[in-house]
């Protein structure tokens, strides 16, 4: 988990508010992803980038932005936050040049566990 | 329907027992599976990974998987205390995207 930092790693706001979350890693990894973990859904992909210049929507992405501001850093935006994006996210990290064996395994940040009151 | 199922638990054995935890799926075009293990207050970290129908073993664990019953499992042998964590099911088609079970919630009793 060091080589994929989050920040902050607990939060609490309120309804209306902007919140950033920031991802950082030092694997060198070109693909970054973020997901949302909730109780009885698992983890739910909402927005991925596989370069700097390339940001897709994933499953979940309404409500949410990200910025790519480097190969190493990858943010998720709540614009206005709500009650029910209270989750905990996480980052992703994957090397696309892993083409044998695992091959885009995934590795995982710790973690951000916000909370929108 | 989810693509991916999941008992969520949660389970509990007693130390030394064999853990039994499995996922049923309903994409065919799912080629790659995996178990993630996630402490308290951590990231998934990859546990196990298959390619094919059959067995894989490491050490205490073995990883499981049914292609023509869309069902896939993993076996902890002589269960620990540090065992206990959740375990999430994962699996992918031929790209990117992973698609996660629930989760099951694991403890081991001393």
């Amino acid at each position: 988990d060091a080589d994929v930092t989050q920040t902050p790693r607990n939060r609490i706001t309120k309804t209306g508010k902007r919140i950033m979350l920031e991802c950082s890693q030092t694997k060198g990894h070109d693909r970054m992803y973020w997901y949302r973990q909730d109780p009885g859904l698992g983890l739910r992909l909402i927005y991925y980038s596989f370069d700097v210049k390339d940001i897709n929507k994933g499953e979940i992405s309404d409500g949410y932005s990200v910025s790519r501001q480097a190969q190493a850093k990858f943010s998720l935006s709540l614009e206005s936050a709500i009650p029910n994006q209270t989750a905990l996210y996480f980052c992703a990290t994957s090397d696309s040049q892993l083409k044998i064996g695992l091959g885009n395994e995934q590795f995982f940040g710790p973690g951000t566990r916000l909370t929108v009151l | 329907q989810k693509e991916v199922e999941q008992d969520p638990g949660p389970l509990s054995v007693p130390e030394g027992a064999i853990v039994s935890l499995n996922c049923t799926y309903s994409n065919s075009a799912f080629q790659y599976f995996m178990w993630y293990r996630q402490y308290s207050r951590k990231g998934p970290e990859l546990l196990m990974y298959t390619y094919s129908s059959g067995n894989k073993e490491d050490g205490r664990f073995t990883a499981q998987v049914d292609k023509s019953s869309k069902y896939i499992s993993l076996f902890i042998r002589d269960s620990q205390p540090s065992d206990s964590a959740t375990y999430l099911c994962a699996m992918r088609r031929d790209d990117y995207k992973l698609s996660f079970g629930a989760g099951t919630t694991v403890t081991v009793r001393a």
